[in-house]
């Protein structure tokens, strides 16, 4: 019930692409859904997050789409560079935060 | 302003023996976090500290693992009798309030731990 599916585990992408990262859960009671971004060495930093009254939110090149009824969220990193290759998770708040397992994404430039 | 510094930034211990590892929150940070990060793995929560309270202590995987707070200041985070399966980056993030996960965490840099 706690967990948060993501995927893929890793993603390449060319500079100027589109980078999808997606996880799923189950407890209809998560309430905060954030995107956190994490570099070698360092710990993660929040990106983005989400509520589920909303089913889209944007900062920038990132964007959250939120499917409630599908029980799914997705990170969109328009126009891609180099510079966004980090591992990226998702997670989840219900009393705590889960997390996703991660994402490693390499944009090639 | 500083962020949270953690200490050491590694730590190699043999099996059996005792770890402390140390968390400086931001300052005025009322909320802290413990998390543990296994190689290619999530996040997993440990503990979370409200002033120097811990109101759920629930993720500590065995009675091995405690964790202080001073105030709401530095907390140390211990493991007794370390075993291999205790290798992992051990993170610790604080939030400005006391409003529980949602409010935005920062993180540290983490501190390593090898069990030989």
């Amino acid at each position: 019930q706690q967990q948060v599916k993501q995927s893929p585990q890793s993603l390449i992408v060319q500079k100027g692409g589109i980078s999808i990262i997606n996880c799923a859960y189950e407890n209809t009671a998560f309430d905060y859904f954030p995107w956190y971004q994490q570099f070698p060495g360092k710990g993660p930093a929040l990106l983005i997050a989400i509520r589920p009254d909303v089913s889209e939110k944007k900062e920038g090149r990132f964007t959250i789409s939120f499917n409630k009824s599908a029980k799914q969220f997705s990170l969109h990193i328009m126009d891609s560079q180099p510079g966004d290759s980090a591992t990226y998770f998702c997670a989840a708040h219900y009393g705590k935060l889960t997390f996703g397992q991660g994402t490693i994404l390499t944009v090639h430039p | 302003g500083a962020g949270v510094s953690q200490s050491p930034s590694n730590k190699v211990t043999e099996k059996g023996k005792d770890v402390e590892l140390r968390c400086d929150p931001i300052s005025g940070h009322t909320a802290l976090y413990w998390y543990r990060q296994r190689l290619g793995q999530g996040l997993e929560f440990l503990i979370y500290f409200q002033g120097n309270s811990a109101p759920d202590k629930s993720g500590l995987p065995s009675d091995r693992f405690s964790a202080e707070r001073t105030g709401e200041s530095v907390s140390t985070l211990t493991i007794q009798r370390t075993q291999q399966e205790d290798s992992a980056v051990y993170l610790c993030a604080s939030s400005l309030n006391a409003g529980g996960f949602t409010d935005t965490q920062y993180f540290g840099p983490g501190t390593r731990l090898t069990v030989l």
